[in-house]
């Protein structure tokens, strides 16, 4: 069955970057989009864009587009994201998701504390 | 962007009663290729979010049958013939017509 198994929670301090990872199994890694989503505490989710897993192409929100960015290796049927320069804003549970967000990961929560 | 307006904020509910939530887009969600990419997602508490519905009211694999979803062009809405209690959570829509993909805020359904 399809699986999106993600990195553990992380503790990062203001200023530094973290890198999370999602790891797809049960089907064909190149045949659907990955996409990344955002949940802040208590909020809403937010788009923070996809990659393409076959051609590496990539679609950003805006509002991420110097923040993140979306890697894979098809060799392992891994998706990355890289967040940099972090703030408490970016304080958050990090949701990977297959295709049109039929199959989702658990999830990597992100604190950044001094 | 897409704003996705969604009506009401919260939902209490007994077992058994129906519910009705809506989703308005700022937009037309009709993408150029004739299809309206408007899905219906659940997060239950404690849970990552799946998604029950597609393309307006494609339901997915194992969503029971209680649930439908309508609509077009820019009002959409989700209903539950009948609520039980595995269907408490927040209930988001989500647009991937237009870019950026857009969710709405949530509707909290609560059980009464």
């Amino acid at each position: 069955q399809v699986k999106l198994l993600q990195s553990g929670a992380a503790l990062v301090k203001p200023g530094d970057s973290v890198k999370m990872s999602c790891k797809a199994s049960g089907y064909t890694f190149t045949d659907y989009i990955i996409h990344w989503v955002k949940q802040s505490h208590g909020k809403s989710l937010e788009w923070i864009g996809y990659i393409n897993p076959y051609s590496g192409g990539t679609n950003y929100n805006e509002k991420f587009k110097s923040k993140a960015t979306l890697t894979v290796d098809k060799s392992s049927s891994t998706a990355y994201m890289e967040f940099s320069r972090l703030t408490s804003e970016d304080s958050a549970i990090y949701y990977c998701a297959r295709g049109g967000l039929g199959f989702w990961g658990p999830g990597t929560m992100v604190t950044v504390s001094s | 962007d897409v704003v996705m307006t969604q009506t009401p904020v919260s939902l209490s509910l007994a077992i058994g009663q129906p519910a009705s939530i809506s989703c308005k887009s700022s937009q037309s969600l009709v993408h150029s290729d004739g299809k309206t990419y408007l899905s219906w997602i659940l997060q239950r508490p404690g849970q990552s979010p799946k998604r029950l519905i597609y393309l307006v009211s494609k339901l997915d694999s194992g969503v029971p049958d209680r649930f439908s979803g309508s609509g077009s062009e820019t009002e959409f809405t989700l209903k539950i013939s009948r609520v039980e209690a595995e269907d408490l959570g927040v209930y988001y829509c989500w647009q991937a017509t237009h870019f950026p993909r857009t969710f709405g805020g949530g509707t909290k359904l609560e059980l009464k």
